[in-house]
């Protein structure tokens, strides 16, 4: 199975912060690198596909980057409502695994 | 609008079965793969199963394989999972969830609210 590892695993910020998110995968997954948004009590949130699409209606604040095995999402500047816990998965090959999350909180 | 309702979570003793469905709507159902994806109280997001738009092509996480059993029925626009031999460590939301861009290599692009699935003794 290829491991996903983020990191931090959680980070504190402020609001028009700008914050940088790591994902590593145990092998190379090509661009197969997906982020989703996680709010408590809600479902997942797509944000980025394939390491560097933004997801449509996802504001432009997001961005990803990389290829192979190391990815970065970005946020510019850092809005109330981007309090969450944020998660990079790879649907490179079975089973498509998700990285542990990195939560983002308020400073 | 794409919709995805997930049922079927329910309280069951370790060892027993249930059956959870995903209702879809708001797109063509029969065009897309579909997955399932849980997590635990407290815990992060697990893949757990994925099937093609067919339903000829279907894949499981290892602890789950020979347990779990994904189908769908594109006529009734329906997903649904089959658990079976439950354990304590199948207690968790089970969200369903669309693959686009790609098929088998896209993104989950819309989730279902989920279901609670919990193991008692």
């Amino acid at each position: 199975d290829i491991q996903m590892t983020q990191s931090p695993s959680s980070l504190s910020a402020s609001v028009g912060d700008r914050v940088t998110i790591t994902c590593r995968a145990s092998q190379s997954i090509n661009n197969y690198l997906n982020w989703y948004q996680q709010k408590p009590g809600k479902a997942p949130n797509l944000l980025i596909y394939t390491a560097s699409s933004l997801q449509s209606g996802v504001p432009s604040r997001f961005s990803g980057s990389g290829s192979g095995t190391d990815f970065t999402l970005t946020i510019s500047s850092l809005q109330p409502e981007d309090f969450a816990t944020y998660y990079c998965q790879q649907s490179y090959s079975t089973p498509q695994t998700f990285g542990q999350g990195t939560k983002v909180e308020i400073k | 609008e794409v919709q995805l309702v997930e049922s079927g979570g329910d309280m069951v003793q370790r060892g027993g079965s249930l059956r959870l469905s995903c209702a879809a709507s708001g797109f063509a159902f029969s065009s897309y793969s579909m997955t399932w994806v849980r997590q635990a109280p407290g815990k992060g997001l697990e893949w757990v199963s994925y099937i093609s738009s067919g339903g000829t092509t279907r894949y499981y996480t290892d602890s789950v394989k020979g347990r779990f059993t994904i189908s769908r029925d594109n006529a009734k626009n329906s997903l649904y999972l089959q658990i079976n031999s439950l354990r304590d460590e199948d207690t968790a939301v089970y969200y369903c969830a669309r693959k686009n861009y790609g098929d088998y290599v896209g993104p989950l692009d819309y989730w279902g609210q989920g279901t609670l699935v919990t193991a008692s003794s």
